[in-house]
C-alpha cells in the first residue's frame, strides 16, 4: 500500500523559513516523480513544484509564486522528499501535500503551514 | 500558462441523478493530459481520471471522463451519497507548469 506522510508544518513569522518532509513507502521511491501541492484555507489546489526521479534527470520545477524562495530536494536512501521554504509570506499559509507521479496518483494527508506575525 | 475554468461552481443534485462537470482550458491541453480529482472535507484529494478518460485504480465505473483539446467533462452516471464532494480538473501536459481548475462543489439537493 502506498503511503505518504508529510511533516514539519507549523507557525512561522513572515520572512521566516521552514522545511517540510514527506516520507514515502509502498512503492519504488527512487523511480517516482514527487510533487508538492498546497491548499490555502477554504481555497482550491495550487501546484507548488516537482522533482523528477534521478533516472529521469532529477530536475526541479516550480510554480511562479514560489520560484526563487522554495527548493525541493530528495533523499532516495531515506525515501524522502523535502521542500525548503524561505522568505515566507502570509499568502503561503496552506496545507501542503506531497503527491507522487506525473499526474498526481497518490497523496499524503498534508501538513499545515501558518505564516503569521 | 494554461488556465482551467470549471463549471458550474456548485451543482445541486439528488442521489441517483446524473452529474456532468465541465472543465474548459484557455488553450489546447497537450495529448489530453487532463486529470480529475475528488476531495472530501478534511481529506486529501483522490485521483479519479487521468489522460482525460482513463479511470484510476479502484475508481468505480460510474465515474467517466471525456473530451479533448480545450473541453473536458467528468460524468458521474448515478450519484451515490459518498460522491458529494469538490471536484478539480488539472492539466499536466503543459510541463513544467501544472494548473488546476478552481473546483466544482457537488452538493446534495
Amino acid at each position: 500500500e502506498v503511503q505518504l506522510v508529510e511533516s514539519g508544518g507549523g507557525l512561522v513569522k513572515p520572512g521566516g523559513s521552514l522545511r517540510l518532509s514527506c516520507a514515502g513507502s509502498g512503492f519504488t521511491f527512487s523511480n517516482a516523480w514527487m510533487n508538492w501541492v498546497r491548499q490555502a484555507p477554504g481555497k482550491g489546489l495550487e501546484w507548488v513544484g516537482r522533482i523528477k526521479s534521478k533516472p529521469d534527470g532529477g530536475a526541479t520545477d516550480y510554480a511562479a509564486p514560489v520560484k526563487g524562495r522554495f527548493t525541493i530536494s530528495r533523499d532516495d536512501s531515506k525515501n524522502k522528499v523535502y521542500v525548503q521554504m524561505n522568505s515566507l509570506k502570509t499568502e503561503d499559509t496552506a496545507v501542503y501535500y506531497c503527491a507522487t507521479g506525473w499526474y498526481l496518483d497518490f497523496w499524503g494527508r498534508g501538513t499545515l503551514v501558518t505564516v503569521s506575525s | 500558462e494554461i488556465v482551467l475554468t470549471q463549471s458550474p461552481g456548485t451543482l445541486s443534485l439528488s442521489p441517483g441523478a446524473r452529474a456532468t462537470l465541465s472543465c474548459r482550458a484557455s488553450q489546447s491541453v497537450s495529448n489530453n493530459y487532463l486529470a480529475w480529482y475528488q476531495q472530501k472535507p478534511g481529506q486529501a484529494p483522490r485521483l479519479l481520471i487521468y489522460g482525460a478518460s482513463s479511470r484510476a485504480t479502484g475508481i468505480p465505473d460510474r465515474f467517466s471522463g471525456s473530451g479533448s483539446g480545450t473541453d473536458f467533462t467528468l460524468t458521474i452516471s448515478r450519484l451515490e451519497p459518498e460522491d458529494f464532494a469538490v471536484y478539480y480538473c488539472q492539466q499536466y501536459g503543459s510541463s513544467p507548469m501544472y494548473t488546476f481548475g478552481q473546483g466544482t462543489k457537488l452538493e446534495i439537493k
